[in-house]
C-alpha cells in the first residue's frame, strides 16, 4: 500500500488519559500535515512539517497537543490529559513541496469518554 | 481571517438531474481543491484548480475556478446514486497545502 497510513483507526479513551497517534506518509513526500475534523464540519489545520522541521502550528493546537516527525518520515501526534472536546477524527496528509496537492490518510477517530 | 463558504450545505437530488455546488472564499487565492468524503472515510482528491479560468472534468463532475470572483463551482451532470457523499472545497493561500476547508456540501442522490 503506497498511500498515507494512520494508526490506530479508532481510539476510545477516558478523560484525562494521554493518547498518541501515528502517521506514515507517502514515502517520497517531504511534507506532512495534521488536521482535525469534528462531526459535520470540514477539517481544520493543526500543524505541518517539512522533513523533520515543524513549520507551523495552528492556535487550535493547545499546549496539551504535541506533534513530532523525528526522522522526517513518520509522525506522531500526542494529546495529553484528553478532554471530551478532543473527540474528533484526526487526519494526516502528505505532499511534495510542489505538486498535485495533499493526500489524506484514513484518519484516527478519537472518542473521549 | 480567510473564510470559505459552500452552498448549499445539504442537497438532495433525483438521479439524472443536474446541479451546481458553489464555493466562495474571502481572500485572494489561485489554488483551490475539491475533495470527496464518504461517511466515516477519509478525503479523496477530486480536482486541483491552479489558475483563473481553470476547468477540470472527470466523469459526471466538472469543477471551475474564477479567482476574480473568488468562486469555484462543482457541477454535477446527470447525477447517479454513487455520487452521494460530502464534497469539500479547500483553499490554499500560501502554497503550502495548509488548506482552509469549506463547510462541506452533503449530497444525497435519490434513485
Amino acid at each position: 500500500d503506497t498511500g498515507v497510513s494512520q494508526d490506530p483507526r479508532h481510539k476510545i479513551t477516558k478523560r484525562g488519559q494521554n493518547v498518541t497517534f501515528r502517521c506514515d506518509p507517502i514515502s517520497e513526500h517531504n511534507r506532512l500535515y495534521w488536521y482535525r475534523q469534528t462531526l459535520g464540519q470540514g477539517p481544520e489545520f493543526l500543524t505541518y512539517f517539512q522533513n523533520e522541521a515543524q513549520l507551523e502550528k495552528s492556535r487550535l493546537l493547545s499546549d496539551r497537543f504535541s506533534a513530532e516527525r523525528p526522522k522526517g518520515s513518520f509522525s506522531t501526534l500526542e494529546i495529553q490529559r484528553t478532554e471530551q472536546g478532543d473527540s474528533a477524527m484526526y487526519l494526516c496528509a502528505s505532499s511534495f513541496s510542489r505538486g498535485p496537492g495533499a493526500f489524506f490518510g484514513q484518519g484516527t477517530r478519537l472518542t473521549v469518554v | 481571517e480567510l473564510k470559505v463558504e459552500q452552498n448549499p450545505l445539504f442537497l438532495s437530488m433525483q438521479e439524472g438531474k443536474n446541479y451546481t455546488i458553489y464555493c466562495n472564499y474571502s481572500t485572494t487565492s489561485d489554488r483551490l481543491y475539491w475533495y470527496r468524503q464518504d461517511p466515516g472515510k477519509s478525503l479523496e482528491s477530486l480536482f486541483v484548480l491552479l489558475s483563473n479560468g481553470a476547468v477540470k472534468q472527470e466523469g459526471r463532475l466538472m469543477a471551475s475556478l474564477d479567482t476574480k470572483a473568488r468562486l469555484s463551482t462543482l457541477h454535477i451532470t446527470a447525477a447517479v446514486h454513487d455520487l452521494s457523499a460530502t464534497y469539500f472545497c479547500a483553499v490554499d493561500t500560501s502554497g503550502t497545502y495548509k488548506y482552509i476547508f469549506g463547510t462541506g456540501t452533503r449530497l444525497k442522490v435519490l434513485a
